[in-house]
């Protein structure tokens, strides 16, 4: 069965440093997500993407983040200077089409922000 | 984007049925309901999804009554290894799709 991949499973940095966080969705599939959860808490949703542009996104989703789909299997979260309260657990998720509905979700990287 | 209430927990045993319910008082006329398993440390998992009357697939059913109100995700059956959170979600299958998670319901089947 096709699945969402993300790399790497744990990072640890330094407060102030620039992390990215890789997926590759689904082949195919045309609708891309980040989410977050901070332990204990919620799952947080982040940013949509489709057709090489941000969809949605959400109020954390502030100039600190960026997506991008560099090639035609990757696509990455980038946080330009983390803070403590960046450490989360961020998932990624893939749609397949405008008619379907279910996100498939990665097994996430979990930041660890020091 | 409608409010969902479901219970923080519930215990149950190997074997039994188990149902958990989601009040969605404010659910819009063109939102879904659907249904994500959490296991710890893991991404949520796609379980059911229905707009009205009741669906089922190999792994539960959902019964949404006529006024859509709330819903009822079934799990026929458990075994130790559906211990997990289960979040209800509601809401359009628009272009967009994020999905707004709650706090979710924290199964724990015991042996």
């Amino acid at each position: 069965e096709p699945e969402v991949t993300q790399t790497p499973s744990h990072q640890v940095t330094q407060m102030g440093q620039e992390v990215i966080l890789r997926c590759v969705p689904i082949s195919n599939h045309l609708y891309f997500y980040w989410y977050r959860q901070i332990l204990g808490q919620k799952v947080e949703f982040l940013v949509s993407f489709y057709n090489n542009e941000i969809s949605e996104k959400s109020e954390i989703f502030d100039d600190q983040f960026s997506v991008e789909r560099p090639d035609g299997s990757n696509f990455t979260l980038k946080i330009r200077s983390t803070k403590l309260e960046d450490s989360a657990m961020y998932f990624c998720a893939s749609r397949g089409g405008y008619a379907t509905y279910e996100q498939y979700f990665g097994p996430g990287t979990r930041l660890t922000v020091t | 984007l409608a409010k969902t209430t479901q219970p923080i927990s519930m215990d149950s045993y190997e074997g039994q049925e188990v149902n958990i319910t989601c009040s969605h008082n404010n659910i819009a006329t063109n939102d879904y309901i659907t249904w994500y398993q959490q296991f710890p440390s893991q991404g949520p998992r796609f379980i059911i999804q229905g707009y009205k009357t009741k669906v089922t697939n190999e792994v539960a059913s959902l019964f949404i009554p006529a006024d859509r109100k709330s819903s009822t995700l079934s799990l026929p059956r458990v075994s130790l290894s559906d211990t997990a959170v289960y979040y209800c979600l509601v809401g359009g299958n628009n272009a967009g799709n994020m999905l707004t998670f709650g706090g979710g319901t924290r199964l724990m089947v015991k042996p």
